[in-house]
């Protein structure tokens, strides 16, 4: 069975400091992996997703996930954050199969404090 | 030109009442979603829609009961409100399946049962 785990419930960092926010899988086979934000009484938004190619996929906003196959890892980072990326991130996981569906993590709360 | 939008954003009902949730999106979408979040932010897809077919119906109480007019709109009905279903209930849509381009969701809709 397919599924996302996002070990840190919340990621305090400085601003103009990196961060990185952690999400690992598990799949059979090739995973589709995605990462959404959402901020308060919003819907979430798309920030990124990887397929195929180069491991280091570039979104949205300045952000950007580094796929590593052998770690089973799709983590999150901006070289330097801001207060305004303070949000809900959600990794997820799709697999190409019959029948499937995406997966979500259980979302990282990122606090960037001014 | 909201791409998803949802109707209402907030209901506060008594137990016991029926209910019903719009969704309608104007991106030529051609699957619509329903997922759920919980108090803890945890997402689960609900049902999923394809050119108004039912794709996915997950393990969802037979009072929830989703309808699609079109490949434009897919609304939830709920029946005999529970205390348990107070949640976010969004709506989202994908271009093909979700695992190719990945979602754009609505705001949400806050769904109290007093």
């Amino acid at each position: 069975a397919q599924s996302v785990a996002q070990p840190e419930d919340q990621v305090n960092v400085a601003e103009g400091n990196p961060l990185t926010v952690k999400c690992t899988y598990s799949v059979s086979g090739n995973p589709y992996l995605f990462w959404y934000v959402q901020y308060p009484n919003r819907g979430l938004q798309f920030l990124l997703k990887y397929i195929t190619g180069d491991n280091l996929v570039k979104g949205s906003y300045g952000f950007e996930a580094e796929f590593n196959k052998s770690q089973t890892s799709f983590h999150l980072k901006k070289p330097s954050a801001l207060v305004s990326d303070s949000a809900l991130y959600f990794c997820a996981v799709s697999h190409n199969t019959g029948g499937f569906k995406t997966i979500f993590g259980a979302g990282t709360r990122l606090f960037v404090k001014a | 030109d909201t791409a998803v939008s949802q109707t209402p954003k907030y209901l506060v009902t008594q137990m016991g009442n029926d209910k019903s949730i719009k969704c309608e999106q104007n991106l030529g979408h051609d699957t619509m979603y329903w997922y759920k979040q919980d108090s803890k932010k945890f997402l689960k897809i609900m049902f999923s829609y394809n050119n108004k077919e039912l794709i996915i119906n997950e393990t969802v109480p037979n009072r929830f009961s989703p309808k699609s007019p079109d490949k434009a709109h897919l609304n939830l009905h709920i029946n005999s409100l529970e205390l348990g279903d107070s949640a976010v209930y969004f709506c989202a849509s994908s271009h093909g399946r979700e695992y190719d381009y990945g979602y754009t969701f609505g705001s949400g809709t806050r769904l109290t049962v007093v």
